[in-house]
């Protein structure tokens, strides 16, 4: 039974920076695209970007390209999400998710619980 | 303003069945599969249907999902209470390079 656990969510300050972080166990983690999407409280999910399988390759949402930065550690089963130049619109849970489809076909089957970052003054 | 449009609500009583749309373009539903997720209160989103009508193993067949063109369709029969919900349809865009989830719907049943 696969699990994703995202850590990391804090208070922090508009234009400060933060660390996201998605452990993965139960399933062949290198085998997986890996997105991560988040949510306002109250409001609809939105995609915030993917990193292939290998690393290689990453896409971003427009809302947080050039700001954020996916990572990932294969050997340590792990996902990042690196946030920076951060406002008060990236308030949100933010979701690690399994992509078990292909590259332009993704859907997402396996979800974490989410950590909620809070950016304020 | 999402990509994919749907109703912001449904609503239907138990037993009945519920239709939600989901609609895009050709970059995006027209070319490409969509999913669907339901999200209960307080709760993960979890997957209904992927490739546009498949179901994971142990989703009830009383959730469906149909394409036509650049609009999708997640239909619910036999409806219960436990079915309240938000649903999402989601899909990828070819010229976003991204995937692009629809506002939700929000159902009720009366």
């Amino acid at each position: 039974e696969g699990q994703l656990v995202e850590s990391g969510g804090v208070v922090e300050q508009p234009g400060g920076s933060l660390r996201l972080s998605c452990a993965a166990s139960g399933f062949s983690f290198d085998d997986y695209t890996m997105h991560w999407v988040r949510q306002v409280p109250g409001k609809g999910l939105e995609w915030v970007g993917l990193i292939t399988w290998d690393g290689a390759s990453t896409n971003y949402a427009d809302s947080v390209k050039g700001r954020f930065i996916i990572s990932r550690d294969n050997s340590k089963n792990s996902l990042s999400l690196q946030m920076n130049s951060l406002t008060t619109e990236d308030t949100a849970f933010y979701y690690c998710a399994q992509d078990s489809g292909d590259l332009g076909r993704s859907y997402f089957d396996l979800w974490g619980r989410g950590t909620l970052v809070t950016v304020s003054s | 303003q999402s990509v994919l449009t749907q109703p912001p609500s449904v609503s239907a009583a138990p037993g009945q069945k519920v239709t939600m749309s989901c609609s895009g373009s050709s970059s995006n539903i027209g070319n490409n599969y969509v999913s669907w997720y339901q999200q209960l209160p307080g709760k993960v989103p979890k997957l209904l249907i992927y490739d546009n009508y498949d179901r994971p193993s142990g989703i009830p067949d009383r959730f469906s999902g149909s394409k036509s063109g650049t609009s999708a369709t997640l239909g619910i029969t036999g409806l219960q209470t436990g079915d309240e919900a938000d649903y999402y349809c989601a899909t990828w865009d070819s010229s976003l390079s991204a995937v692009v989830f629809g506002g939700g719907t929000k159902l009720t049943v009366l």
